[in-house]
């Protein structure tokens, strides 16, 4: 799996958007970009995934590069749930393939 | 199914005794995977199953640590003379067969161990 560089931590104001940056400049054409989150003393929870297009869903939205090196999660309006570990993961969708986490970024909400 | 099932939420266990830590898959998930967080660290891969079979147990220890997904029932990480340093969280996932695998993992909410 290729190699992820996240920020260590990061904070934003609640109801304000929330921008994870993740850069992965090693990623291969097959290989896809996830989000995980942890929020603490739980299991991790899927949050969103993509290949080359923009993604959004419930929880938020993935935006991808067009070189595909860098990514970018939005939560659109942060509430203090959202504190957590996020991790960054570039990896085939294939049960064979580990989910391997790296350190992610630990995100502080605050009011 | 309300999801991957893990028992028990909380283990205590004094140190040399056997720890057996249980996971259900979700409905449909034939693959289970085994991660371990020590605390204030990373989720590191243990051990990748299927049914009947050991597939990956990499990130195993080569001593005390076992797992098992028999054909019928959870599967079973099994500590046995469990050490101080064996305290953590240990998180099981599951997912669908390979090919179908594009949503990723379903984490339970794991067992913490505590070795007293």
């Amino acid at each position: 799996d290729a190699k992820t560089t996240q920020p260590t931590s990061m904070d934003c104001a609640e109801g304000r958007a929330a921008n994870l940056p993740c850069n992965h400049s090693t990623i291969s054409g097959n290989e896809y970009v996830y989000w995980y989150r942890q929020i603490h003393s739980q299991g991790p929870q899927y949050i969103i995934h993509g290949l080359k297009n923009n993604e959004t869903n419930e929880m938020a939205s993935l935006i991808i590069t067009e070189d595909r090196k860098s990514s970018t999660l939005i939560l659109p309006h942060a509430t203090l749930r959202d504190t957590a570990v996020y991790y960054c993961i570039v990896r085939i969708p294939n049960a064979g393939n580990m989910l391997t986490f790296g350190g992610g970024t630990r995100l502080m909400v605050k009011p | 199914n309300a999801g991957v099932m893990q028992n028990p939420r909380h283990l205590v266990r004094r140190r040399g005794q056997e720890a057996r830590l249980r996971c259900s898959p979700m409905k449909g998930h034939s693959h289970v995977y085994w991660y371990r967080q020590l605390p204030e660290e990373g989720l590191k891969f243990m051990v990748y199953l299927q049914k009947e079979n050991i597939i990956d147990e990499s990130g195993m220890p080569k001593e005390r640590f076992s797992a098992e997904f028999p054909k019928e029932g959870p599967s079973i990480l099994r500590i046995q003379q469990v050490v101080r340093g064996d305290s953590a969280a240990y998180f099981c996932a599951s997912s669908l067969p390979s090919g179908l695998s594009l949503y990723g993992y379903t984490f339970g909410s794991g067992t913490r161990l505590t070795v007293v």
